[in-house]
């Protein structure tokens, strides 16, 4: 069946970085976008960035521009999400999504997240 | 930056109606998407495209649009469906499309 799995929980210093991996199974890895969203504790969903795992072009929330990078490994059917300069605000359960797009009547595409990973908590404390 | 704006809670008791709302300036140009999320799990897309039902979702839930607003509906609430509920579209403004979601609302079945 299609799932995506998370690397373990972490806990990092503040100024360190974080490296999360999401294996992709039971689908084509290069057909489809993946997505990072995140979670702070008690607090609402946040979209981080996309990228392609086919030919790994990504683009980055505003917010993240300069702290986050995105990479995959078409061999192991694995994207990564790499966030540095971790501070106690990045505290959180991170996720990948699987994209799923939907076009409108005039060719329009918008995008969705039909399968997720079982998340992973990044913990950021001194 | 662009924002979508939800009720932060909904009560309903068992067998009743509840609605939860989103606004958003674009949601008019925009599909809209609903997910369903219990504590300690990842969301569950239960509507897209403002109105269409994934398989396996149950038929209570349902979604419209109207101009800036898009509603989801759960009829006939059961206490299974107690969760948190997020909207979400996109913000087209910069060079890529961004994620956007709603702050949340949590369903409380009473």
């Amino acid at each position: 069946q299609v799932q995506l799995v998370q690397s373990g929980a972490e806990v990092k210093k503040p100024g360190a970085s974080v490296k999360v991996s999401c294996k992709a199974s039971g689908y084509t890895f290069t057909s489809y976008y993946m997505h990072w969203v995140r979670q702070a504790p008690g607090q609402g969903l946040e979209w981080m960035g996309i990228i392609n795992p086919s030919g790994g072009s990504t683009s980055y929330a505003q917010k993240f521009q300069g702290r986050v990078t995105m990479t995959r490994d078409t061999s192991t059917s694995t994207v990564y999400m790499e966030l540095s300069s971790l501070r106690s605000e990045d505290t959180a359960v991170y996720y990948c999504a699987r994209d799923v797009r939907y076009y409108d009547s005039s060719g329009y595409s918008s995008f969705a997240f039909d399968i997720w990973g079982q998340g992973t908590m990044v913990t950021v404390s001194s | 930056s662009y924002e979508l704006t939800q009720p932060p809670s909904v009560s309903v008791s068992p067998g009743q109606t509840a609605r939860i709302t989103c606004s958003g300036d674009a949601l008019p140009k925009q599909y809209a998407y609903w997910y369903q999320q219990k504590p300690g799990q990842a969301p569950v897309l239960v509507i897209y495209k403002d109105s269409e039902r994934p398989s396996g979702i149950p038929e209570r839930f349902s979604g419209s649009s109207s101009g800036t607003t898009v509603t989801l509906t759960i009829s006939g609430v059961q206490a299974e469906d107690e969760a948190d509920y997020y909207c979400q579209s996109a913000d087209s403004s910069g060079t890529y499309p961004e994620g956007v979601f709603g702050g949340g609302t949590k369903l409380t079945v009473l």
